[in-house]
């Protein structure tokens, strides 16, 4: 398998759940990024890791926990989540960190938050 | 801080007709410059990327976009259509020597009529 795979792929979960978000990348990548898509609003970056450290939060309310076991790896944990959390949450890596890299994305997990 | 407007939010056009969809961005510094393309149900893909050299970048499937410093803009453009290429486009920019944190627009959708 290549690319980047995320699991799974539609979730549907309420308010008091806790759920994982999971993010795999067969490119030997060495950055994992989260971002949130919402309708008629650009993409938000929420977490960066790199070498399995975050180098980056952006501000994201603490229901919301990535975690990055492997350069390979990536989940974002959910628990309490509000209505206005539901959106396409996407993951993506790059070779680097630098701004030249472009990148490569999975399909996204559509969340909805009921 | 970068930002990107992109000025059309929605481009309907009919088959094998040309296309431009616009781009703006505002930046202190240099910055690299990229088209991502969202097919439905699907995560974004790379179509191009600016870095530096020739301000003309082209994509594989026929698409192209020029990078004008002064006017601070890198509007896509492709002379002749296809159904296919129905998919919402992304402009994104990073800062030029720095890390990696695109910016992006807020998207545009290509709807292609026969």
């Amino acid at each position: 398998e290549t690319g980047v795979t995320q699991t799974p792929r539609h979730l549907v979960m309420g308010m008091t759940n806790k759920k994982s978000l999971k993010c795999e990348q067969h490119l030997g990548h060495n950055a994992m990024y989260w971002y949130k898509q919402s309708a008629k609003k650009p993409l938000e970056l929420m977490f960066v890791y790199s070498l399995e450290e975050r180098v980056e939060n952006n501000s994201v309310p603490s229901r919301f926990s990535p975690e990055c076991p492997n350069s390979s790896h990536l989940f974002l944990h959910l628990h309490t989540l509000q209505p206005e959390d539901s959106a396409l949450y996407l993951c993506a890596s790059s070779p680097g960190t630098g701004g030249t890299w472009a990148l490569h994305f999975g399909n996204g997990t559509r969340l909805t938050v009921t | 801080a970068q930002s990107v407007t992109q000025l059309d939010s929605q481009v309907p056009v009919f088959e094998e007709a040309p296309v431009e969809l616009r781009c703006n961005y505002s930046s202190s510094v240099s910055v690299y410059l990229f088209w991502y393309v969202q097919y439905p149900n699907q995560g974004l893909q790379l179509l191009l990327k600016y870095l530096s050299g020739s301000t003309l970048v082209e994509s594989i499937n026929g698409f192209e976009a020029e990078f004008n410093k002064s006017q601070t803009s890198f509007h896509l453009r492709k002379p002749s259509v296809h159904i296919s290429d129905t998919a919402e486009y992304f402009c994104a920019v990073s800062d030029a020597g720095g890390a990696q944190k695109l910016v992006f627009g807020q998207g545009t959708r290509l709807t292609i009529n026969p």
